[in-house]
């Protein structure tokens, strides 16, 4: 069974740091293109960032770029996204997300950790 | 970069057809997918590549694409189709992935 446990999420101020994880389970991690999906409290969902197998390739959502870092360590099954000059639009639920065989849906989601960003 | 349009909300009777549409510019020639979210839950995978369901999805959840809309048909609906739907895509301009701004299904 596939498993994706997030963790990381706090409270923390404006223009502050933080590192997510994602634990994943079930599957054989590095053959999958991995992504964070976010959603701001009674809003919808927003993408986030996408890193390739290897780690070769990433990508960024405008709202995020030059702030956000996704990263992943294969022999560990994790991936993450570090988070830096958090603003208060960033106080969202991050999913960790994994691809379908087709590679551009996603078959598997975390449950979320909660971002706060709040003086 | 690429936008989708989803009516925010849809309502409709148990035992009818609900149908939650998705636009953009000439979605017909991008792959659709659809996710369920209730309440309090990640969202969940209910149709892929348009019209394809994972396993595990009821025959009742259905998706087609053409020109420049997509749809969700939920036939013979249930109180636990209760949810917000979103339309999802792959775009290679701007942002690779997008999202619907998602509709709210509300079972009468």
């Amino acid at each position: 069974e596939v498993q994706l446990v997030e963790s990381g999420g706090v409270v923390v101020q404006p223009g502050g740091s933080l590192r997510l994880s994602c634990a994943a389970s079930g599957f054989t991690f590095d053959d999958y293109t991995m992504h964070w999906v976010r959603q701001a409290p009674g809003k919808g969902l927003e993408w986030v960032s996408l890193i390739s197998w290897d780690g070769g390739s990433t990508y960024y959502a405008d709202s995020v770029k030059g702030r956000f870092t996704i990263s992943r360590d294969n022999s560990k099954n994790s991936l993450y996204l570090q988070m830096n000059s958090l603003r208060t639009e960033d106080t969202a639920l991050y999913y960790c997300a994994k691809v379908g065989r087709g590679g551009e849906y996603f078959q598997h989601w975390g449950q979320g950790t909660l971002v706060t960003v709040s003086s | 970069s690429y936008v989708l349009t989803q009516p925010p909300s849809v309502s409709v009777a148990p035992g009818q057809t609900a149908r939650i549409t998705c636009g953009g510019n000439n979605i017909g020639s991008k792959s659709v997918h659809w996710y369920q979210q209730k309440p309090g839950q990640a969202p969940v995978l209910v149709v892929y590549d348009d019209s394809d369901r994972p396993s595990g999805i009821p025959e009742r959840f259905s998706g087609s694409n053409s020109g420049n809309t997509a749809t969700l048909t939920i036939s013979r609906v249930e109180a636990g189709d209760e949810a917000d739907y979103y339309c999802q895509v792959w775009d290679s301009s701007s942002d690779p992935v997008v999202f619907g701004g998602g509709t709210k299904l509300t079972v009468l």
